[in-house]
């Protein structure tokens, strides 16, 4: 069974601010980890998808770690914009073929 | 490529009617799965369906059940609602191959049940 948690739940910035969430696991037994972005009203739209200890992806100011051995992902957004508000899921992918979901960080960027 | 489209958007519903939900998967997408996500939660994952079969199957009774069609269409059952069932149904396309295949989700179906 996978278990995800993510932190905060949620998350106030100012605009110009940079900032980073977690998400974290008891097991490396899967086979990915993604990160998707999901803004209100629309798709859950994918960001990442991570396999190796260490694998670091980046898409414009958003970039993502993963570190399989001490458990854990890092979300980072450089320089939020208000466009950037929206829940930031965290999930794994193992041998099922399903995804299992943290609960989320919700981010808000004020302007 | 429209993407992953679901129909309906909402549906308001009373206990223990049933209800169809329907997903149409991302252009050569040939896996279709469903999420459940209630209020403040993740989404829950309900069951995939891969060559017209399910093939895996979350913690959710045999209420919900579903079907693909030779198209990879697929639709969501749910039999006798509970209050319970209001969340928003989620449906995710993907290629078959496991583990590292990336799902495409679409916008969801509201259900509400009153």
């Amino acid at each position: 069974i996978l278990n995800v948690e993510q932190s905060p739940q949620s998350l106030h910035v100012q605009e110009g601010d940079s900032t980073n969430f977690t998400c974290s696991f008891p097991s490396s037994n899967f086979y990915a980890l993604h990160w998707y972005r999901w803004e209100t009203a629309k798709s859950p739209e994918a960001l990442f998808v991570m396999t190796l200890n260490g694998d670091e992806k980046k898409k414009g100011r958003i970039s993502a770690t993963l570190n399989t051995k001490e458990g854990y992902s890092y979300l980072y957004i450089k320089g939020s914009q208000p466009e950037d508000s929206a829940t930031y899921l965290c999930a794994l992918s193992g041998s099922a073929r399903q995804l299992t979901f943290g609960s989320g960080t919700q981010l808000t960027v004020l302007p | 490529d429209a993407g992953v489209t679901q129909s309906p958007t909402h549906l308001i519903k009373t206990r223990g009617q049933q209800v169809t939900l329907r997903c149409s998967p991302k252009s050569g997408h040939d896996t279709v799965s469903w999420y459940q996500q209630a209020l403040g939660q993740g989404p829950q994952f309900i069951f995939q369906y891969y060559e017209e079969e399910e093939r895996q199957r979350g913690n959710f009774p045999d209420r919900f059940s579903g079907h693909q069609f030779p198209n990879y269409s697929s639709e969501l059952n749910v039999n006798a609602l509970l209050l319970g069932d209001s969340a928003l149904y989620l449906c995710a396309s993907s290629i078959d191959r496991i583990g590292t295949d990336t799902q495409y989700f679409g916008p969801g179906t509201r259900l509400t049940v009153l």
